[in-house]
């Protein structure tokens, strides 16, 4: 199973702010397997990005996907109020073992 | 509106059954795999079970196989999962979601069905 690490835990930041979210994995993931999810308190979680760089449907260019190998990043570049919540990665991989990581949560500084 | 919407949702004593349903509208259901994925209280997701578009394969977690059972009814637009046999560490807030067969990334996310496990 690839075990996926995100970090930091948690993240302090000011409106306006560039957010910098990572998240490894334990060993190589296909590009196109992996994706990054927003959850709000009380709300399903929301896709943001999927084959590690590919915005979904009407999610703002502030968010971007980068990475490949173990090593994939999660930027927002210009923080709105709207954006702070938790964040997760996941991986599917050719195993059919999907996994999440543990999540960062971005909060008002 | 592409909409996915959970029931069931329920207190059961452990060792307890209860259903989960998840009635989908507005795609072509039978079109996409299904999945139902997990959030215990103040925890992250965990992945719980899939089903292919067609029904003919299903997944799942390590941690629910043998007690819990995934199925569809294409002609009902709905998803189903049977939990037996339920341990404390089942209780969390269940989502179904959709994706298509070979790749699962899920763009669309049911609100979420509480299961309580508690005597």
């Amino acid at each position: 199973e690839i075990v996926l690490t995100q970090s930091p835990g948690t993240l302090s930041l000011s409106p306006g702010e560039r957010a910098t979210l990572s998240c490894r994995a334990s060993q190589s993931v296909s590009s196109s397997y992996l994706a990054w999810y927003q959850q709000k308190p009380g709300q399903a979680p929301r896709l943001l990005i999927y084959g590690a760089s590919s915005r979904a449907t009407g999610i703002p260019d502030r968010f971007s996907g980068s990475g490949s190998g173990t090593d994939f990043t999660l930027t927002i570049s210009r923080l709105e109020p709207e954006d702070f919540a938790v964040y997760y990665c996941q991986q599917y991989g050719s195993s059919l073992r999907l996994t999440f990581g543990g999540g960062t949560k971005v909060e008002i500084k | 509106e592409v909409q996915l919407v959970e029931s069931g949702e329920g207190l059961v004593q452990p060792g307890g059954s209860l259903r989960l349903s998840c009635a989908a509208s507005g795609f072509t259901f039978s079109s996409y795999a299904m999945h139902w994925v997990r959030q215990a209280p103040g925890k992250g997701l965990e992945y719980v079970s899939a089903i292919s578009s067609n029904g003919g394969s299903t997944y799942y977690a390590d941690s629910v196989k043998g007690r819990f059972t995934i199925s569809r009814d294409n002609s009902k637009n709905t998803l189903y999962l049977q939990m037996g046999s339920l341990r404390a560490e089942d209780m969390a807030v269940y989502y179904c979601a959709r994706s298509y067969d070979y790749i699962w990334v899920f763009d669309i996310w049911g609100q979420g069905t509480m299961v309580t496990v508690s005597s």
